[in-house]
């Protein structure tokens, strides 16, 4: 069936660092994506987006970059800080609103 | 900055009985979700509601399960005979039209 993954499930970077996280999706036909981040306790918090006809945006110290050949997705955090210390989501929806999320990946920010 | 509220924040039921998990999307939002999470595991979509309806439910979300819009401002979720496999994080989110925003979850224990 149609899923949506992550590579790694923990990355441990030092801080000051950049942090890639990586998530690859099986379904050609998702038309938008999103990163999410989930701090224990907590619930998702939006990152950032990208719709399927971009292939990179930025945000505040947050890169996605979008690779539709081969359904890859990543998420750059510049200049890791102790409170980038969470559970990272990427999410992919297609022609509607019901996300499908990935697993889940573990960023560990050492002081 | 708005924000989706859920109530309450840990709920404990025996088995069998009724829940009804309380939200308060944002209040220029349109759509309105349920996830879930089991713990260690990935989020999952329940249901997605718009214009006072059902838009889409997953495959989790059987006869058991309900959502009603009773005013202006909340969204519930209701689990009408719990099992023990309905224990999980329950998110709320809403969105306007793009990302949902979710809510800080209701950890629903059924013993």
């Amino acid at each position: 069936g149609e899923s949506v993954g992550l590579h790694l499930p923990t990355l441990s970077v030092q801080e000051g660092d950049n942090s890639i996280i990586n998530c690859a999706y099986s379904n050609s036909a998702s038309d938008y994506f999103i990163w999410y981040k989930q701090e224990s306790g907590k619930g998702p918090q939006f990152i950032i987006d990208i719709r399927s006809n971009m292939d990179k945006r930025q945000g505040q110290r947050v890169t996605v970059l979008l690779n539709k050949t081969v359904k890859h997705l990543s998420l750059q955090i510049a200049a890791t800080q102790p409170g980038d210390s969470a559970v990272y989501f990427c999410a992919e929806t297609y022609g509607n609103n019901r996300l499908a999320f990935g697993k889940g990946n573990q960023v560990v920010v050492i002081p | 900055e708005p924000e989706v509220t859920q109530t309450p924040s840990h709920q404990v039921t025996q088995m069998g009985q009724e829940v009804i998990l309380r939200c308060v999307p944002i209040s220029n939002h349109l759509y309105f979700y349920w996830y879930r999470q089991i713990l260690g595991q990935k989020v999952e979509f329940l249901v997605s509601f718009y214009n006072n309806e059902i838009s889409e439910k997953s495959e989790i979300f059987d006869d058991q399960f309900s959502v009603e819009r009773p005013d202006g401002s909340n969204f519930t979720l209701k689990i009408r005979s719990t099992k023990l496999e309905d224990s999980a994080m329950y998110f709320c989110a809403s969105s306007e039209a793009g990302e949902p925003f979710f809510g800080q979850g209701t950890r629903l224990t059924v013993v």
